[in-house]
């Protein structure tokens, strides 16, 4: 069964400090590996898309990492703002039917000031 | 920008209505999906739809039903609304070709009394 785990399940980070998220999958056949930001009553919104052959994305202060050997993507945040509090999801799609992503649970972040 | 627009934010139904959830986007996408977001459960697919008449059950089907009678729009039926259905729902965009990010609209919270 393909599945997609996320750690931690929250963090508690100062404004202006760094932090890491991890994601694990199983998701076999893989095709792509998505981050999304989830803010509070509102919609995911992309962050980052890696394939097989991609190893780092930035977007701005957003860097996710892939190791497709491992299985394992990590989204680090740099210099975190009070803006950055949110739910990160990742998301996994195998290369198969490009319809059925699998979601993880995603990471509750909390930056206080 | 893409634009996914959903027909509520928020809904309140009782037991054993009909309900219709509308989502519209503006970026003529050709695939168009729907979710629930339930806590500690991440988000599950229901349906997902490719083209125009065209839909695919998802993960979690059961006691929905989906139309897409233009490429805009796709809406999700509630045949029967029962009290386990009360959740947020998401709908999602996304163009052909299987890397790309999904484009979601800020959901409809719908509450079944």
């Amino acid at each position: 069964k393909n599945q997609v785990e996320q750690s931690p399940q929250s963090l508690i980070i100062l404004e202006g400090k760094n932090c890491t998220l991890q994601c694990n999958y199983t998701v076999s056949p893989f095709s792509n590996l998505r981050w999304y930001k989830q803010d509070t009553g509102r919609g995911p919104v992309s962050l980052t898309i890696m394939t097989f052959s991609e190893n780092t994305k930035s977007n701005g202060r957003y860097t996710a990492t892939l190791d497709a050997d491992t299985k394992q993507s990590s989204l680090h945040i740099t210099a975190s703002q009070l803006s950055d509090s949110a739910s990160y999801i990742c998301v996994v799609s195998p290369n198969t039917n490009a319809g059925k992503s699998t979601f993880g649970d995603g990471t509750t972040l909390t930056v206080k000031p | 920008d893409v634009k996914v627009t959903q027909s509520s934010r928020y809904l309140v139904k009782r037991t054993g209505e009909k309900v219709f959830l509308e989502c519209v986007q503006d970026m003529d996408h050709e695939n168009m999906f729907w979710y629930r977001q339930d806590p500690g459960l991440g988000l599950r697919l229901i349906y997902f739809s490719y083209d125009v008449k065209m839909k695919e059950k998802g993960d979690i089907p059961e006691g929905y039903s989906v139309s897409r009678e233009k490429k805009e729009r796709f809406s999700l039926i509630l045949e029967s609304a029962s009290t386990n259905q009360t959740s947020m729902y998401l709908c999602a965009s996304r163009p052909g070709g299987r890397n790309q990010p999904q484009h979601f609209g800020d959901g409809t919270r719908l509450s079944i009394l």
